[in-house]
């Protein structure tokens, strides 16, 4: 069983929807969550960096982390044909020093 | 402000040939850290440095993978003898470990195919 694991996808909704991309985790030691998104061609991207449970908003994206059942979600609202991209989520726990355990990445796409 | 800088962008090179790939990290950045990433694996952490010493290269799969850090502003990853197998593209990231955990930035990578 994989620390992290995210669902591939491709997951295809049109413009405007809400999308929710997930990610589940099994080593409880994990305290620090981040989201990067990824265009084709280009590095990850840092979207949204978290250490606590509860929600992060920044603008139209909302981070939420759920300690207790080890889950972590992002969602994006009012999404955009250019939010289609590679949505990574990546974890590190305090034992590790910085070293981040990434899930496999959800591809998104947003239609027009 | 200047992000991580990898060159070269592209690499084509044949099988058995050394390959060099570079890396600038965001000034003032302590840590810095080397991935590969494939379709089938997804984002590998091969080796990061502490203010310039490596301290886990546990991920480096071969002794044909070496990387250095002489200075605070560069870096190097070096394949000697390159394989097919090693095609994928390679990532450079750094952070910062002011004021604890601090997420990596990361650079636009290079693309490495080894015919």
């Amino acid at each position: 069983q994989k620390e992290v694991e995210q669902d591939p996808g491709p997951l295809s909704v049109p413009e405007g929807a809400i999308v929710s991309l997930n990610c589940t985790y099994s080593n409880s030691a994990f305290q620090y969550f981040m989201w990067y998104r990824q265009y084709s061609r280009k590095g990850p991207e840092l979207l949204m960096y978290t250490y606590s449970s509860g929600n992060k908003e920044d603008g139209r994206f909302t981070a939420q982390v759920d300690k207790s059942s080890k889950y972590i979600s992002l969602f994006i609202r009012d999404s955009q044909p250019s939010d289609s991209a590679t949505y990574l989520c990546a974890m590190i726990p305090l034992s590790y020093g910085n070293k981040l355990v990434f899930g496999a990445g959800t591809i998104l796409r947003v239609k027009s | 402000d200047a992000g991580v800088i990898q060159s070269p962008r592209h690499e084509v090179t044949e099988m058995g040939q050394e390959v060099t790939l570079r890396c600038k990290p965001i000034s003032g950045h302590d840590y810095l850290f080397w991935y590969r990433q494939t379709m089938m694996r997804g984002l590998e952490l091969l080796i990061y440095f502490n203010n310039n010493v490596p301290i886990d290269d546990s991920g480096m799969p071969e002794d044909r993978f070496s990387a250095k850090m002489p200075n605070a502003s560069f870096s190097t990853l070096k394949i000697q003898p390159s394989e097919p197998r090693d095609s994928a593209v390679y990532f450079c990231a750094s952070s910062s470990g002011t004021g604890g955990v601090q997420p990596q930035h990361f650079g636009d990578g290079t693309r490495l195919s080894i015919l």
